[in-house]
């Protein structure tokens, strides 16, 4: 099955402490995306990466880092979290066809609180 | 910059009501539309989409219609059921490298029996 991935689904943890929410699509894409859902915000980019090696910011990547080593995962790294962002994390990913906006395919959502 | 503005939820309404969530968009050059929903516990599932203007994206009986001259896209459906109680969000993508999703504030539907 098609399908994108996200581990943890739920995870608390205090500030400063590390961590990091996986994400991984089978479907052999070259485009991945992490999103953060705040209520009456909708969803807000965070850093996104056009294939292996290649990851820029987003419109909210200050405290967040990412790394593409591997097609098929694109893991969210919070090297020292704050309260600030307690948030629903989405991974996305697409084909990433050159001049196409391609369909992009969400996994079911990390929900993360910073104490 | 880019911007999409939903209608405020939620709605509520009665099975085999007829819908309409309003989406209105402000983008520099020529975005594609989408509509996703959310159901819940759930990632996101695109619903519908529409690349140029005049086109009608449809699905699952739900339709919108990119309308270029009053930068609208608004969703419908003609007769509503309890399963499509859901957040429902307009987006919109420009072709750059980003190809970020610029997202409304989502409207949430809740259908009663």
């Amino acid at each position: 099955e098609a399908q994108v991935t996200q581990n943890p689904r739920y995870l608390i943890t205090v500030t400063g402490k590390k961590l990091t929410v996986t994400c991984s699509q089978n479907m052999n894409h070259e485009y991945m995306s992490w999103y953060r859902q705040d209520p009456g915000l909708g969803l807000r980019q965070i850093y996104y990466s056009m294939n292996v090696e290649v990851t820029d910011k987003g419109d909210v990547p200050e405290g967040y880092k990412v790394s593409r080593k591997e097609k098929r995962n694109f893991p969210l790294i919070l090297e020292s979290p704050s309260p600030n962002q307690t948030s629903l994390y989405f991974c996305a990913s697409s084909l990433g066809l050159a001049g196409v906006v391609d369909e992009q395919y969400f996994g079911p959502g990390t929900r993360l609180t910073v104490t | 910059g880019d911007s999409v503005t939903q209608m405020e939820g939620p709605v509520t309404l009665s099975e085999e009501a007829f819908l309409t969530i309003n989406c209105t968009y402000t983008a520099t050059g020529y975005p594609s539309l989408f509509w996703y929903v959310q159901y819940p516990g759930e990632g996101l599932q695109l619903l519908l989409k529409a690349t140029k203007a005049d086109d009608k994206g449809s699905n699952k009986g739900f339709e919108a219609t990119y309308r270029k001259e009053t930068t609208s896209f608004h969703l419908e459906k003609g007769s509503v059921q309890v399963s499509d109680s859901a957040v429902y969000f307009c987006a919109l993508s420009l072709y750059t490298g980003r190809r970020a999703l610029t997202f409304g504030s989502g409207t949430r539907l809740q259908v009663q029996p």
